[in-house]
């Protein structure tokens, strides 16, 4: 297979406990993305990578999450201190795109759903 | 704020009628105009994108879309619905690199 994959696909956790996801992108794409997606809503920016470097964090990004893409390929997301309202479906996506271009197309992964107890 | 709207929030049809989902969008520069489908269970798909060009764009399994600037639209339409059409259907701008995407419209089509 070779789309985006994430790990792991479900992952149930105790509030206050410190979470890791990975994104996997498809091998040539140099761009990666975050999102969040809550039930009936469609997904949320929450960050993305060109190579390694982070372009561009949302607000909706608190000092708990943190990103990492430290080779340019996998990536990580992390939630330190979980809490209730973190629960959601984590989705990666990722992209081969050109600087200044907007022309590029994201192929999502099947995401990290988040339960927070 | 850029924001993208869209109004159907849930479309019951029955196989063989035809479906308009609405999308309207908020932002006056150029966008990039995608819509992605997430079928039960899977993950999300892209089903089209408009980037330039014929403002009617056609997709996958039947699927056209049309780029109405005047209006800041970008419908989806199938002639023809299928019992496998039964989806959740996002439309999606993208006037900087990140993606904002609309609420979604669940389509339910019975046979």
């Amino acid at each position: 297979d070779t789309g985006v994959s994430q790990n792991p696909r479900h992952k149930i956790t105790k509030r206050g406990q410190n979470v890791t996801f990975r994104c996997d992108p498809i091998s040539e794409h140099n761009r990666l993305y975050w999102y969040r997606q809550t039930l009936g809503q469609g997904p949320e920016f929450l960050t993305y990578f060109q190579n390694e470097a982070q372009l561009e964090k949302s607000r909706l990004l608190s000092d708990r999450f943190s990103a990492e893409r430290p080779k340019g390929s996998f990536s990580t997301l992390e939630i330190q201190r979980t809490e209730q309202g973190d629960s959601a479906m984590y989705l990666c996506a990722s992209s081969f795109g050109l600087a200044g271009a907007r022309t590029d197309t994201q192929y999502f992964g099947p995401g990290t759903r988040l339960t927070v107890l | 704020a850029q924001s993208v709207s869209q109004h159907n929030h849930h479309v019951i049809l029955s196989e063989a009628a035809s479906l308009e989902l609405g999308c309207n969008y908020s932002y006056g520069g150029t966008v990039n105009l995608f819509w992605y489908v997430q079928y039960p269970g899977q993950h999300l798909q892209l089903l089209l994108k408009y980037f330039s060009g014929d403002p009617l764009v056609k997709g996958i399994k039947g699927f056209e879309a049309e780029f109405i600037k005047s209006k800041f639209s970008f419908n989806l339409r199938k002639p023809s619905v299928q019992w496998s059409d039964t989806a959740e259907y996002f439309c999606a701008v993208n006037p900087t690199d990140k993606l904002i995407f609309g609420t979604g419209t669940r389509l339910q089509v019975f046979p």
